[in-house]
């Protein structure tokens, strides 16, 4: 079965580390572009970061230098290492498949809670 | 960094009726544009790319239209399982960008 499941939030302090985790099944997280989107309780989506094919990374200003995305081809698997968190950093974190042809994110997982607090 | 606004925020619909969905882009994005529906407790699920492309699995009912600026999305005849919050997404310059989403609720 083709899916994503993500592991790793949880309850942590402001200025805390995490490490979330996404296993993908049923298709290679190397041979596309995986990205990391999250939603706010109550809000709307927020994009956060991407890993291409190749393995370069793009992340959004709002976590650029505290936030780090990275996969394990061995395990294919994807990371989001999350630092100096804040307490607008808490959201439901998802993983999500850009489609190779669709240029859109056609496979997401169930999602992560993580929750910052102050 | 392109500003997606949707509107309306709600709209309330009768089962049966038909809804029309608006996304305005700040800037031209072409026809890379996506739309998502979200039930609550859920994770997004794809409606379309392209602005038009129906995703897999989509029902005949939902459809895309428009490109540059202006993007529609329709449903023909609200079913009950319709009910729900809706994303557009343009992907077509970095950062990729969505709206505030339009939910959709039961008049």
């Amino acid at each position: 079965e083709v899916q994503l499941v993500e592991s790793g939030g949880g309850l942590i302090q402001r200025g805390g580390s995490l490490r979330l985790s996404c296993a993908a099944s049923g298709f290679a997280v190397s041979n596309n572009y995986m990205s990391w989107v999250r939603q706010a309780p109550g809000k709307g989506l927020e994009w956060v970061s991407v890993i291409y094919s190749g393995g370069g990374t793009s992340h959004a200003d709002s976590v650029k230098g505290r936030f780090t995305i990275s996969r394990d081809n061995s395990k294919n698997t994807l990371y989001l290492q999350m630092n100096s968190l804040r307490a607008e950093d808490t959201a439901t974190y998802y993983c999500a498949r850009e489609g190779v042809s669709t240029g859109a994110k056609d496979l997401w997982g169930q999602g992560t809670l993580v929750t910052v607090s102050s | 960094e392109i500003v997606m606004t949707q509107s309306p925020a709600t709209l309330s619909v009768s089962p049966g009726e038909r809804a029309t969905l608006s996304c305005r882009a700040s800037q031209s994005v072409s026809s890379n544009l996506a739309w998502y529906q979200q039930k609550p407790g859920q994770a997004p699920r794809l409606l379309f790319y392209g602005a038009s492309t129906r995703a897999t699995g989509i029902p005949a009912r939902f459809s895309g239209s428009g490109s540059g600026t202006e993007f529609t999305l329709t449903i023909s005849s609200l079913q009950s399982e319709d009910f729900a919050v809706y994303y557009c997404q343009q992907y077509n310059i970095w950062p990729e960008t969505f709206g505030q989403g339009t939910t959709v609720d039961i008049k």
